[in-house]
């Protein structure tokens, strides 16, 4: 049981460049989750998925899209890379919100974008 | 809607001191509370969660959290800790219904 895995673990990309963050979880959680972490500023959530095939945007969704194609995968995609997307991104899912809405995490992915 | 305040963003402590790590919350409604430790370079695990029943609740690695309704509280002690103890704390608060909500984080520091 490997719980949430995210590939890559580190990343350099230059301004306008796009990549895909894989994350897989085998929990067979519902729900799915983007985080993105800064200094200062804790954890903010990018999008979220309630299940496969939807999505829904958290507080700061704008450069970024996903898809939920499969259960047990979200992906997170950066079309244009702007050097303010820097940051270490955390993947983590869920049962639902009828549970406790406990969530467990990636080991997360570094970006960096010069 | 719901919101989560961590009052100290570093707390700087000397091994085997005691350490409390306070924690706020708004909502209406009532909530499920819960601590994750970050340690250097790894994503988030659970310490500890308050779902309902005793207010005191105890986690991994000899922590424990005090749910106080009334203060809308949920703060973090160890009455001893360890170097390795060293991590980032978040405090967060899911409402019913609602998602998940984050606090900013609390830099525990713990010297030798």
């Amino acid at each position: 049981n490997a719980g949430v895995t995210q590939t890559p673990k580190f990343r350099v990309l230059k301004t306008g460049q796009s990549m895909t963050l894989l994350c897989a979880q085998d929990m067979n959680h519902e729900y799915m989750y983007w985080y993105r972490q800064d200094p200062g500023m804790g954890l903010r959530l990018i999008h979220y998925s309630v299940g496969e095939g939807t999505t829904a945007k958290g507080e700061v969704p704008d450069g970024y899209n996903v898809s939920r194609l499969k259960k047990q995968n979200f992906l997170l995609g950066l079309e244009s890379a702007a050097p303010s997307q820097t940051s270490v991104y955390f993947c983590a899912s869920s049962y639902d919100l009828a549970s406790t809405g406990e969530q467990y995490f990636g080991p997360g992915t570094r970006l960096t974008v010069t | 809607a719901q919101s989560v305040t961590q009052l100290d963003s570093q707390v700087p402590v000397f091994e085997e001191a005691p350490v409390e790590l306070r924690c706020n919350y708004s909502s209406s409604v009532s909530v499920y509370l819960f601590w994750y430790v970050q340690y250097p370079n790894q994503g988030l695990q659970l310490l500890l969660k308050y779902l309902s029943g005793s207010t005191l609740v105890k986690g991994i690695n000899g922590f424990e959290a005090e749910f106080n309704k009334s203060q809308t509280s949920f703060h973090l002690r160890k009455p001893s800790v360890h170097i390795s103890d060293t991590a980032e704390y978040f405090c967060a608060v899911r409402a019913s219904g609602s998602r998940l909500t984050f606090g900013e984080g609390t830099q525990l520091t713990v010297n030798p």
